[in-house]
């Protein structure tokens, strides 16, 4: 099955610094790689995702990138906020049903 | 803005206990999942639900769990003999389409088992 590893696994930046979270994965069948955020006591909420037929894709402060050959993909944040400290997760679908998740990086922005 | 909502959001029990954790997901979506994340772990696949049959399902998914559809809105997760290393939370999600479409989790059912 797949296999998606992440790191690191707690991150802590300045305000207004950049933070880069990277993971990798194992099943090359792969094809569509979201990014979650989860605060506190609450599920898991998609903040951007990206699909195998492109490499690079941005929304405001958010960027992913993906390297099919290297099977690795990334998380950018700039500008970093206080708002933006929580629990990020990747994932990997091999599959039509089914996410494979990461094991998650606590990100802490300092004031 | 539509959401998936989960009751309880916090269930104990004592081991060897039944079990059921309660979704609502959004109304036009299709398909339904559980996924379980343990305290410190990874969130973890536990099953995939449309048309009324499980679609996939997890080796953590064994005889002593099962999945419904009672009627057009819930989608319940049952445990039927819970053990002490099922304490996780329980996330409900759902989405629209499948072939990656976008998952919609809920906020989570924390089950405690003593």
């Amino acid at each position: 099955g797949e296999n998606v590893e992440q790191h690191p696994s707690t991150l802590s930046v300045q305000e207004g610094d950049s933070a880069v979270i990277k993971c990798t994965y194992s099943d090359s069948a792969s094809n569509y790689f979201p990014w979650y955020k989860q605060e506190l006591g609450k599920g898991p909420q998609l903040i951007i995702d990206i699909r195998s037929n492109v490499g690079e894709k941005k929304d405001q402060r958010i960027a992913v990138t993906l390297n099919k050959t290297a099977k690795h993909f990334s998380l950018h944040i700039t500008e970093t906020q206080p708002e933006d400290s929580a629990v990020y997760f990747c994932a990997a679908d091999a599959n039509d049903y089914k996410l494979s998740f990461g094991a998650g990086t606590t990100v802490t922005v300092r004031a | 803005e539509p959401e998936v909502t989960q009751t309880p959001s916090h269930q104990v029990t004592q081991m060897g206990q039944e079990v059921i954790l309660r979704c609502v997901p959004i109304s036009n979506h299709l398909y339904f999942y559980w996924y379980r994340q343990i305290l410190g772990q990874k969130v973890e696949f536990l099953v995939s639900f449309y048309n009324n049959e499980i679609s996939e399902k997890s080796e953590i998914f064994d005889d002593q769990f099962s999945v419904e559809r009672p009627d057009g809105s819930n989608f319940t997760l049952k445990i039927r003999s819970t053990k002490l290393e099922d304490s996780a939370m329980y996330f409900c999600a759902s989405s629209e389409v499948t072939d990656s479409g976008e998952l919609f989790f809920g906020e989570g059912s924390r089950l405690t088992v003593l």
